[in-house]
């Protein structure tokens, strides 16, 4: 089955920094990468995705790049915000399954 | 408002006495799951269903059974609580697969003693 790895597994920034979170995966049919947040006591969103056909998806303060040569993709947070703070977990499809990173857990300290 | 929900929020239980969380989706979603969620493990895929009587094991479904007898429905089934399945549980559901959002309930928190 499909194998993802995501790291750091914690991250503290200074507000207004960016933050980066890694992702590597197994499974080279993998075509589907999103990724969630999820608040302290809430349930995980979706904030974005990005299919792979593309290099790279941006929304604002927020985007992912994918490499299929490395199978890595990373999350990029710029101009963080005290509201970032979160768990952020990577996700990859395997057959008919979903496979989740361990998260990382992001501060932004004030 | 399009939404998945779980019941109940809490559940403290005792080892042995069977249990059910509740799931249900509004969105005519054909694709449901279970996850547990541990420290430091991420969220772990239980069992999913990719439609209505078709349902097949994740990674972690060892003590868990599930149905899915309508569309909207996805019931977790605990026989025999043990307190390793002491844990957060999440329901999910997507559109067809996986490779769609997936729009999650608000979570099980099961203590099992």
């Amino acid at each position: 089955g499909e194998n993802v790895e995501q790291h750091p597994s914690t991250l503290s920034v200074q507000e207004g920094d960016s933050a980066v979170i890694k992702c590597t995966y197994s499974d080279s049919a993998s075509n589907y990468f999103p990724w969630y947040k999820q608040e302290l006591g809430k349930r995980p969103q979706l904030i974005i995705d990005i299919r792979s056909n593309v290099g790279e998806k941006k929304d604002q303060r927020i985007a992912v790049t994918l490499n299929k040569t490395a199978k890595h993709f990373s999350l990029h947070i710029t101009e963080t915000q005290p509201e970032d703070s979160a768990v952020y977990f990577c996700a990859a499809p395997g057959f008919n399954k979903f496979y989740f990173g361990s998260g990382t857990k992001l501060n932004v300290k004030p | 408002e399009a939404q998945v929900t779980q019941n109940p929020r809490y559940l403290i239980t005792v080892t042995g006495k069977k249990l059910t969380v509740t799931c249900s989706q509004n969105m005519n979603h054909e694709y449901m799951s279970w996850y547990r969620q541990d420290p430091g493990l991420g969220l772990r895929q239980i069992y999913y269903s990719m439609n209505v009587e078709v349902t097949d094991k994740g990674d972690v479904p060892e003590g868990y059974k599930v149905s899915r007898k309508e569309k909207r429905n996805f019931p977790l089934i605990l026989e025999s609580p043990s307190p390793n399945q002491t844990s957060l549980y999440f329901c999910a559901s997507a559109l067809r697969s996986m490779n769609t959002e997936a729009f999650f309930g608000q979570g099980t928190r099961l203590t099992v003693v």
